[in-house]
């Protein structure tokens, strides 16, 4: 089973800051990872698949990038509703396995 | 509107049972791979069990493999969940996930909550 570390745990970030969130695994594996932005109280909601493919209707300033065991997903300018937690996921590998999640909190 | 809605969670004993349901609308059900996540309180995210949507394929995670049973009904746009020999680590909210591409998931219910305790 392939391990997913997040990294940090928390964030605390000024609106408007660039922010970069890491997943690293503990092992290489086909590239298909995802990320997931959740907030209090709701279902998480798909950002990126396939390591770097915004999923519909995400904006641009959400971007994912990385390769082998090494994961980023960055957000270029950090708005107000991206305070969240954010999840990353293998996906097509199985089992299929999330990472403990970063909280982008305000600074 | 294409959506997930579960039900079918509550309060159970320890070595308890219990069948979440989660209905679809607003997609091709029958075709659409279909999955279990869950999360337990204050936790993070962890994939239960996955259902293919073209094949009859179905997976576990080893934390429930043996005491669970993923199943759908196509007739009825109806995933579902038999939860047999709970135990108090597997209280969590339940969601339902819709696949997109590869097990990554695009639609999610709110989920449904599962209380396991005496």
């Amino acid at each position: 089973e392939i391990v997913m570390t997040q990294s940090p745990a928390t964030l605390s970030v000024s609106p408007g800051e660039r922010v970069t969130l890491s997943c690293r695994a503990s092992q290489s594996f086909n590239n298909n990872l995802a990320w997931y932005q959740q907030k209090p109280g709701q279902a998480p909601r798909l950002l990126i698949y396939r390591a770097s493919t915004r999923a519909t209707g995400i904006p641009a300033r959400f971007s994912g990038s990385g390769s082998g065991t090494e994961f980023t997903l960055t957000i270029s300018s950090l708005q107000s509703e991206d305070f969240a937690v954010y999840y990353c996921q293998i996906h097509n590998n199985w089992p299929l396995t999330f990472g403990g999640g970063t909280k982008v909190e305000i600074k | 509107e294409v959506q997930l809605l579960e039900s079918g969670g509550g309060l159970v004993q320890p070595g308890g049972s219990l069948r979440l349901s989660c209905v679809a609308s607003g997609f091709t059900f029958s075709t659409t791979a279909m999955a279990w996540v869950r999360q337990a309180p204050g936790k993070g995210l962890e994939w239960v069990s996955a259902f293919g949507g073209t094949d009859d394929k179905t997976d576990y995670a080893d934390s429930v493999k043996g005491r669970f049973t993923i199943s759908r009904d196509n007739s009825k746009n109806t995933l579902y969940l038999q939860m047999n020999s709970l135990r108090a680590d597997d209280t969590a909210v339940y969601y339902c996930a819709k696949d997109l591409w590869g097990w990554s998931f695009d639609l999610w219910g709110r989920g449904t909550l599962v209380t396991v305790s005496s």
